[in-house]
């Protein structure tokens, strides 16, 4: 099975700062990686798909790079709404798996 | 849209069946999934199924006990539960795929809250 590894597990920030999460596959899963945004009770939110590329609606303050098997998520300019919780999903050879969150405090 | 119902308590040992209703797309065109979430902790895939349904793929902790379906008539997605464990207890979602017969990550529902104690 293909681990997921994400950091840090809490990141305090405040509004208007650039914040940058990190999710390491245990094995090479190519560009098959997303990122969501899950507030309480609600269902996640798709932020990135293929590593890189932005869901339509997302905001452009929201981008991500992958490096091997390091992937990265990068806010800049960070707004009220942006302090929820951040999953990284690989879904490499039609399987998945989920990082372990990076829960963006105030 | 997706619309996910079903959830209940019941107690270890026994069975559930999750519904997840979708409207708005060509339902037959898309890979689904299942992921579940225990209360106050991380989410956790637990398995998909082919947009014509002949392959399903499950997490080791649900092979066995786990089975998805649909009915690409009716537009429904399900999940058979059996041999439940407390350790099952979670809200359960269903996910489109965002791209036709491409396995991707996509559009959650709302999810539906199953919980298994005694």
């Amino acid at each position: 099975d293909i681990q997921m590894t994400q950091s840090p597990s809490t990141l305090s920030a405040s509004v208007g700062d650039r914040v940058t999460i990190t999710c390491r596959a245990s094995q090479n899963i190519d560009e098959w990686l997303a990122w969501y945004q899950q507030k309480p009770g609600k269902a996640p939110h798709l932020l990135i798909y293929k590593a890189s590329s932005v869901e339509n609606g997302v905001s452009s303050r929201f981008s991500a790079s992958a490096f091997g098997t390091e992937f990265t998520l990068t806010i800049t300019n960070l707004q009220p709404d942006d302090f929820a919780t951040y999953y990284c999903q690989h879904y490499k050879d039609y399987l998945g798996g989920f990082g372990q969150g990076t829960k963006l405090e105030i | 849209q997706l619309v996910e119902s079903g959830g209940a308590l019941v107690q270890p040992g026994g069975s559930l069946r999750l519904s997840c209703e979708a409207s708005g797309f060509t339902f037959s065109n898309y890979w689904m999934t299942w992921v579940r979430q225990a209360p106050g902790k991380g989410l956790e895939w637990v398995g998909n199924i082919q947009p014509y349904g002949a392959e399903q793929s499950y997490v080791g902790s649900v092979k066995g006990r786990f089975t998805i379906s649909r009915d690409n008539a009716k537009n429904f997605l399900y999940l058979q539960m059996s041999s439940l464990g407390v350790e099952d207890t979670a809200v359960y979602y269903c996910i489109k795929s965002r791209e036709s017969f491409h396995y991707a990550p996509g559009l959650w529902g709302q999810g539906t809250l199953v919980t298994v104690s005694s």
